[in-house]
């Protein structure tokens, strides 16, 4: 079964930090762009990070530039997000995602996992 | 940066009625566009990409089409798992950007 499986979230307070992870499965991880998405309660989605298949580009929101960082590890299929200087307005519901990336063509991403729950607050 | 921004933000229809949803970009996307519904507690579930191409196991019910700025997503008789909010996203070319439109919301009248 091709699935996503994020984990890492929790209750952080402001200025803190927290790392998510993305754990693949049933398809070839090392072909695929991953990304984070999130959504804040009752909001709508928001595109946080993208990483290309093998690590070597990343694109990141102007909102969490400077304070988070995406990666991979292909050996183990897993996506991570670093995420510091955490604020009030990152809480969120963040979901990751794969996409099968080409440069004419925009095959939007297919697959996500189940989400995973930051609160920021003190 | 583009934005991309959607209509109406909430429809109200009945089960086998047509619903048209539209995603207008502020500028040129081509046909760089992809369409997501999501129900409450749910992840988004990707319905169509490049525009006008549907993803795998979405019924031919749902449709897509337009280019540069204006698109639509037609549902020709909806059907009770239709009822949710739909989201329209775009990419940039290089380096890849990606914009959601804020969402429209299909609601049973």
């Amino acid at each position: 079964e091709v699935q996503l499986v994020e984990s890492g979230g929790g209750l952080v307070q402001p200025g803190g930090s927290l790392r998510l992870s993305c754990a693949a499965s049933g398809f070839t991880f090392s072909s695929y762009w991953t990304h984070w998405v999130r959504q804040a309660p009752g909001k709508g989605l928001v595109w946080v990070s993208g990483i290309n298949s093998d690590g070597s580009s990343t694109t990141y929101a102007d909102s969490v530039k400077g304070r988070f960082t995406i990666s991979r590890d292909n050996a183990k299929s897993t996506v991570y997000l670093q995420m510091n200087s955490l604020r009030a307005e990152d809480t969120a519901v963040y979901y990751c995602a794969r996409e099968r990336w080409e440069l004419l063509s925009f095959y939007g991403m297919d697959v996500w996992g189940q989400g995973t729950t930051v609160t920021v607050s003190s | 940066e583009i934005v991309l921004t959607q209509s109406p933000a909430t429809l109200s229809l009945s089960p086998g009625e047509r619903a048209t949803l539209s995603c207008r970009a502020s500028q040129s996307v081509s046909g760089s566009l992809a369409w997501y519904r999501q129900k409450p507690g749910q992840a988004p579930r990707l319905l169509m990409y490049d525009a006008s191409n549907r993803a795998t196991g979405v019924p031919a019910r749902l449709s897509g089409s337009g280019s540069g700025t204006d698109f639509t997503l037609t549902i020709s008789s909806l059907e009770p798992e239709d009822f949710a909010v739909y989201y329209c996203q775009h990419r940039s070319s290089w380096p890849p950007m990606y914009t959601f439109g804020q969402g429209t919301k299909l609601e049973i009248k």
